[in-house]
């Protein structure tokens, strides 16, 4: 079984400043990770994956994810918030490489002050 | 663009109608499409896989009589509500892949309002 936990279901940052999403992981089997965001009313756009190999995940619009299996993590950051970052953030879990029957996390609604 | 379209984006309906959504992979054949469910403010729940040409594998809890799902060509998969009721109104969403380990693409989702 998978299941997927996300700290904190709002995070409020300043534009300019870091942004840091947690998520951590339960999986049976090796587990492949992914970071969707979704803007209102749409669907989910993937902002980065780990499947196997580099630990550290680079992602579109400057985000990256760090797998952690000791702390079984995969947290995303940010180096600077853009205005535009505001959305809903969901991590999730597969037991594939190609996203099939996703288990999601909570979600995470990022708001960035300006 | 898109390679997932979902229709409609919107649908308001009286209470007790059937209402059908589409699924489709516009560039890429898909013998599984994945359906999700989204509740306001909370996370996706995975309600149901659509196998082209068989019957779709739900998920512990969902109603497969409620819930109709046909898979009948590799691109395009329907989710039916069958006589919905308000606590039916939930924003539904469906992914697609070309399979093996590419990845899915979702499409927009569909607001769902039962009055």
């Amino acid at each position: 079984a998978q299941s997927v936990t996300q700290l904190g279901s709002h995070v409020s940052v300043s534009e300019g400043a870091l942004v840091l999403l947690r998520c951590n992981y339960s999986s049976s089997v090796p587990p492949y990770l992914f970071w969707y965001v979704q803007y209102p009313n749409q669907g989910l756009q993937l902002l980065l994956k780990y499947t196997t190999g580099a630990t550290l995940v680079k992602g579109i619009n400057g985000f990256e994810a760090e797998f952690k299996k000791s702390e079984t993590s995969f947290h995303l950051t940010k180096p600077s918030a853009h205005m535009s970052d505001a959305a809903e953030y969901f991590c999730a879990v597969s037991e594939n490489q190609g996203a099939q029957k996703l288990v999601f996390g909570q979600g995470t609604r990022l708001t960035i002050n300006p | 663009g898109a390679v997932v379209s979902q229709h409609p984006s919107r649908v308001i309906c009286k209470s007790g109608t059937s209402v059908k959504i589409e699924c489709r992979s516009l560039d890429f054949q898909a013998t599984t499409m994945f359906w999700y469910r989204q509740f306001p403010k909370q996370s996706l729940m995975l309600m149901a896989t659509s196998n082209e040409g068989s019957k779709a594998t739900y998920e512990q809890g969902v109603e497969k009589d409620k819930f109709l799902i046909n898979h009948a060509s590799l691109t395009l998969s329907t989710l039916t509500v069958t006589s919905a009721h308000p606590e039916d109104s939930s924003f539904y969403i469906c992914s697609a892949g070309p399979g093996g380990n590419q990845p899915q693409h979702f499409g927009d989702g569909t607001r769902l309002s039962i009055l």
